[in-house]
């Protein structure tokens, strides 16, 4: 296992803008999870995905936010109209399944100003 | 609503020591109940994890015990070592939830030499 891949590491833009956040999971994991983790806190569900097939979404997942996964490989988070709030680190997630241990990777920093 | 609850925010202790870190959760539809170790700038890593049939889970200087009738678990760190030193997430999951995580807020371990 290489790792689940995030890209890129950091990401600062201006309020009103759209940023896009890519995840490799590990190869063959069907199972990809997408959490939110803002400074002090513990990380928070956004989405999850089994293979290409979005099958649940948090109330969190303002219409702003958006998450694919074509070909049940790679995932991206889109966020359209960034606002300050949207400010935290974007982690990935991947499982071989629901009872299989949940590999995280480093994450994505998203600085709005 | 917080559904999982963790304490102490902050913990210091000394080289060889043991750490204590507790969790008090709400609902009780959760069937599993993981730990994870989270350094600077990395996602969360799974430590070691728990189901509500057992009492108690220990792996290495890591041991999770977990009260059902109480809603509680904790994690210890036996002979704790500076390499210790992160922040710590309890959390847990439904069986109906599909591998979401509730995460507790964390706790942020120091051992001192």
């Amino acid at each position: 296992d290489t790792g689940v891949s995030q890209d890129p590491r950091h990401k600062i833009t201006k309020r009103g803008q759209n940023v896009t956040f890519r995840c490799d999971p590990i190869s063959e994991h069907n199972r990809l999870y997408w959490y939110r983790q803002t400074l002090g806190q513990g990380p928070e569900f956004l989405t999850y995905f089994q293979n290409e097939a979005q099958l649940e979404k948090s109330r969190l997942l303002s219409d702003r936010f958006s998450a694919e996964r074509p070909k049940g490989s790679f995932s991206t988070l889109e966020i359209q109209r960034t606002e300050q709030g949207d400010s935290a680190m974007y982690l990935c997630a991947s499982s071989r399944g629901r009872d299989e241990k949940l590999f995280f990777g480093s994450g994505t920093q998203l600085s709005v100003l | 609503q917080q559904q999982v609850k963790q304490s102490p925010q902050s913990l210091i202790v000394q080289k060889g020591g043991i750490s204590i870190i507790n969790c008090a959760y709400e609902n009780t539809a959760f069937d599993y109940f993981p730990w994870y170790q989270q350094f600077p700038g990395k996602g969360p890593a799974l430590l070691i994890a728990i189901r509500p049939d057992v009492s108690e889970k220990k792996e290495g200087r890591f041991t999770i015990s977990f009260n059902k009738s109480a809603k509680q678990f904790s994690l210890h760190i036996m002979d704790s070592q500076p390499g210790d030193s992160a922040t710590y997430f309890c959390a847990a999951r439904k069986e109906t939830s599909g591998s979401r995580l509730t995460f507790g807020e964390g706790t942020q371990l120091t051992v001192n030499p």
